[in-house]
């Protein structure tokens, strides 16, 4: 198994600029994440979703959006670029049993996306 | 808001010694957490989770909860260099299907030969 694998690993933007940040994962989990991770801080929920044709919104959504229309793809899309958006984006995934009060599942996740906007 | 909260160090420890890494918590509501280690440039993995009062230990890791307190600890015996990371603490908010994990800034560790 790959796990979770994203695209591309680096980019720089230009302010203004879209691009849609991929994650696939081939370990057929029904729960997939993003996160962002800016210098020296933890990790901040962006999206999330539950299933194939379900998503939510995480702790800091502006400015992103996100589909899932299959259960290997969670692709995050950003729409005109800003600053603010530098940060390195990890995506996860998880096996999640949705009947238990509290979640102790493992999140994997993948290697990261470097994103610069200038 | 929920928040957790981490000593972001650096924690500097000798090779040998016993490195404790901790860890607040603001939702009373949050029952599982975890502590996740992350390498410089890498992605963060699972060390392992809890959700008991208590200990837990796995290896040379040991977890520990106090809900009361609200705080969570990881202790790592016989420290090594190569446990030199930022390790991450995260409490999970909500219901097992609608909750999301809280990660804390980590705290970095170095352990010095």
């Amino acid at each position: 198994n790959a796990g979770v694998t994203q695209t591309p690993k680096f980019r720089i933007l230009k302010i203004g600029q879209s691009m849609t940040l991929q994650c696939t994962q081939d370990m057929n989990h029904n729960y997939m994440y993003w996160y962002r991770q800016d210098p020296g801080m933890g990790l901040k929920l962006i999206y999330y979703s539950v299933g194939a044709g379900i998503t939510d919104k995480g702790e800091v959504p502006n400015g992103y959006n996100v589909s899932r229309s299959t259960t290997e793809d969670f692709p995050l899309r950003l729409e005109l670029a800003a600053p603010s958006q530098t940060s390195v984006y990890f995506c996860a995934s998880s096996y999640s049993n949705p009947s238990g009060g509290f979640s102790t599942d493992t999140q994997y996740f993948g290697p990261g996306t470097r994103l610069t906007v200038l | 808001q929920k928040e957790v909260e981490q000593n972001s160090g650096p924690l500097s420890v000798p090779e040998g010694a016993i490195a404790s890494l901790n860890c607040t918590y603001s939702d009373r509501g949050s029952q599982s957490f975890f502590w996740y280690r992350q390498y410089s440039g890498k992605s963060p993995e699972l060390i392992m989770f809890i959700y008991s009062n208590g200990d837990k230990e796995d290896g040379r890791f040991t977890a520990q909860l106090n809900k009361a307190s609200q705080y969570v600890s990881l202790l790592i015996r016989d420290s090594q260099p190569s446990d030199s990371a930022t390790y991450l603490c995260a409490a999970w908010a909500g219901s097992s299907n609608t909750g999301k994990l809280i990660f804390g800034q980590g705290t970095t560790l170095q352990v010095k030969p």
